[in-house]
């Protein structure tokens, strides 16, 4: 079955580290994104991209960074610059038909 | 800007019950919008679309969705909830004039349904 999976489910991060996340779909679409959940936030955007080697900042993109060096995956680096890092991270892609398919996510704790 | 209000924060109904959560929108022309539900832990799914045509829309789970241009909204309506359909409802709002690839969408902050017996 075509959809996206995000890895690890639950990751910990220790003060100062730079933590790596997983965004792999196989449903051929050209966009991807990449948005923080906070309680009561709603879904925030930290960077999109249209096609592969090209990403675009969103409106919390501060202490991350993204490569698209693959149509199919879409990793997401959370940096020490990310001062308050603890959220749940979702992963999207969508096609030109639109509607978003979103993975699972990523739980992300700061130890 | 694009936004999207949902007034309610947190709603409870229940089970057999109709169900209405409301959305409200900013946005300069037509625009494309969404309702996605999602349950603890887990992401979105999207229950339902409306990019043009019949202002009432039919989704998943039986759930539909109407939307008034005059009163810019797009409420999310289900003549009989279940106890299965407690969880978030996200409704968001897309920009309708990239037609060719990434479309900003936005977020509203969410409604909580919580379902008794």
């Amino acid at each position: 079955d075509g959809g996206i999976t995000q890895s690890p489910k639950y990751l910990f991060r220790k003060e100062g580290q730079n933590v790596t996340l997983s965004c792999e779909q196989n449903l051929n679409h050209d966009a991807m994104y990449w948005y923080r959940q906070d309680p009561g936030q709603g879904l925030r955007l930290i960077y999109y991209s249209q096609i592969v080697n090209d990403f675009q900042k969103g409106d919390i993109a501060e202490g991350y960074s993204v490569s698209r060096e693959k149509k199919e995956s879409f990793p997401l680096t959370v940096t020490s610059a990310q001062k308050n890092p603890t959220a749940f991270y979702l992963c999207a892609s969508s096609s030109k038909n639109y509607g978003y398919t979103f993975g699972s996510g990523t739980r992300l704790t700061v130890v | 800007a694009q936004s999207v209000t949902q007034p309610d924060i947190h709603i409870t109904v229940s089970e057999g019950a109709s169900l209405e959560l409301r959305c409200n929108y900013s946005y300069g022309a037509t625009p494309y919008l969404f309702w996605y539900v999602q349950s603890p832990g887990q992401g979105l799914q999207l229950l339902l679309k409306y990019f043009s045509g019949d202002t009432l829309v039919q989704g998943i789970k039986g759930f539909e969705a109407e939307f008034k241009r005059s009163q810019s909204s797009f409420n999310l309506r289900k003549p009989s909830v279940h106890w299965s359909d407690a969880a978030e409802y996200f409704c968001a709002v897309g920009d309708s004039s990239n037609s060719g690839g990434y479309q900003k969408v936005t977020f509203g902050t969410g409604t909580k349904l919580q379902v008794i017996p």
